[in-house]
């Protein structure tokens, strides 16, 4: 069964600093990736996610997420943060096709102080 | 375009006690997928329900069942509470076929077990 690392527990940056949070995965197969966030007294909301094609996707908010398949990573980054940003951030991954489940790490609260 | 749907939003019982969520799924969306998210935790998948009937399972006891209806609304019921089943439960719908991976959920039904 698939797995999801998310390292980074807990991160409180400045507006305007960049944001890197990471996501690894452990499955040898084709894998279908996804960032969500949950903005505080809101429900999970996709953020981008990876099927194919080139490895750098764009989500909403100027996000953006690069699939590395060697280091079984895609971690997410955005150049610089506002205080909106403010959220917990899921990284989860499923197995490729047909009605697999995706699976969600443990999260990354960032804090973004203005 | 109404969103995923979630009662009650909050609800106290004690240990030993039945308990019974429920969830209408997206307008249009006719599988339904519910999540357990422990405090500083990420959600994990306790079962998915399409065409009434469980499609698949998590790693959850036999006190976790579930139900869908006609029309697609789906209830989770856990019986035999325990203090460890506090939880936020969040359902999350999609269009089986459409292989977007997109889930979309509500904004949960927080438990707590006294």
């Amino acid at each position: 069964a698939q797995s999801v690392s998310q390292h980074n527990h807990h991160v409180i940056l400045s507006e305007a600093a960049s944001l890197e949070l990471g996501c690894n995965y452990s499955y040898g197969g084709t894998v279908n990736l996804f960032w969500y966030v949950q903005y505080p007294g809101q429900h999970l909301q996709l953020l981008l996610k990876y099927f194919s094609g080139d490895p750098l996707v764009k989500g909403i908010k100027g996000f953006e997420a690069e699939f590395i398949k060697s280091k079984f990573s895609f971690n997410l980054r955005k150049p610089s943060v506002q205080w909106s940003d403010t959220a917990e951030y899921f990284c989860a991954v499923r197995v490729s096709g047909g009605s697999y489940i995706p699976t969600f790490g443990r999260g990354t609260s960032l804090i973004v102080h203005p | 375009d109404a969103g995923v749907t979630q009662s009650p939003t909050h609800l106290i019982k004690t240990r030993g006690q039945q308990v019974t969520l429920r969830c209408s799924p997206k307008s249009g969306h006719d599988t339904v997928s519910w999540y357990q998210q422990a405090l500083g935790q990420g959600p994990q998948f306790i079962f998915q329900y399409y065409e009434e009937e469980e499609r698949q399972r998590g790693n959850f006891p036999d006190r976790f069942s579930g139900h869908q209806f006609p029309n697609y609304s789906s209830e989770l019921n856990v019986n035999a509470l325990l203090l460890g089943d506090s939880a936020l439960y969040l359902c999350a719908s999609s269009l089986d076929g459409a292989n977007t991976g997109e889930l979309f959920f509500g904004e949960g039904s927080r438990l707590t077990v006294l």
